[in-house]
């Protein structure tokens, strides 16, 4: 199993330019997330999914779209990136909301 | 007042030592207990679920005290490969439903 994907590992991107970081996971998860990490804040939630179709707003989700196809996949969209936008991103997933998560290699992004 | 508190750290210790990480959470009502390991730019990795009884394995050891709302995590005979940042996770309420809460972690560092 390779466990939780994410691509692309680093990005940069100019401010206002939009973009799709991809996120897959191969454990048939019904829960999968988006957090960023941002020094000395911790891991803040974006978006979540329960399951294909489901989505919901996390604790700082402006300016970011997802969506759930599929079981496997949760692509985040950045709309218009900002400088406030860089940032670490994980993706992860687990058996249930509550229940261990499991994180992708994450996405390292700087916007300019 | 936040979800989940740690001590940011970092604590130096010398190789062989004994170090306990303490974790404060402000729900009662949370059910589920981790502490994760994140290494330097890397992804968080499950370190061990909490239980109510307590677990131990290996050299670390996780105990869970509801009274007075905090976890504890106990390295006997720390390694150079232990350090790491320790994050605890709860399982907490933001809007209207229960979502793993990260705390900010606890930087460790062992010195040979």
């Amino acid at each position: 199993n390779a466990g939780v994907t994410q691509t692309p590992k680093f990005q940069v991107l100019k401010t206002g330019q939009s973009m799709t970081l991809q996120c897959a996971q191969d454990m048939n998860h019904e829960y999968m997330s988006w957090y960023r990490q941002d020094p000395g804040m911790g891991l803040r939630l974006i978006h979540y999914s329960v399951g294909a179709g489901i989505t919901d707003q996390g604790e700082v989700p402006n300016g970011y779209n997802v969506s759930r196809s599929t079981t496997e996949d949760f692509p985040l969209r950045l709309l218009s990136a900002a400088p406030s936008q860089t940032s670490v991103y994980f993706c992860a997933s687990s058996y249930a909301r509550v229940h261990e998560q499991y994180f992708g290699p994450g996405t390292r992004l700087t916007v300019t | 007042r936040k979800e989940v508190e740690q001590d940011p750290g970092p604590f130096n210790v010398p190789e062989g030592a004994t170090v306990a990480f303490n974790c404060t959470y402000s729900n009662s009502a949370s059910q589920s207990f981790f502490w994760y390991r994140q290494d330097c730019r890397k992804e968080p990795k499950l370190l061990m679920s909490v239980y109510s009884s307590g677990n131990e394995d290996g050299r670390f050891t996780a105990q869970l005290n509801r009274a007075s709302q905090y976890i504890s995590l106990l390295i006997r005979d720390s390694k150079l490969s232990d350090s790491a940042t320790y994050l605890c996770v709860v399982n907490g309420r933001m809007d209207s439903s229960y979502k793993l809460i990260f705390g900010s972690g606890t930087r460790l560092l062992v010195r040979p």
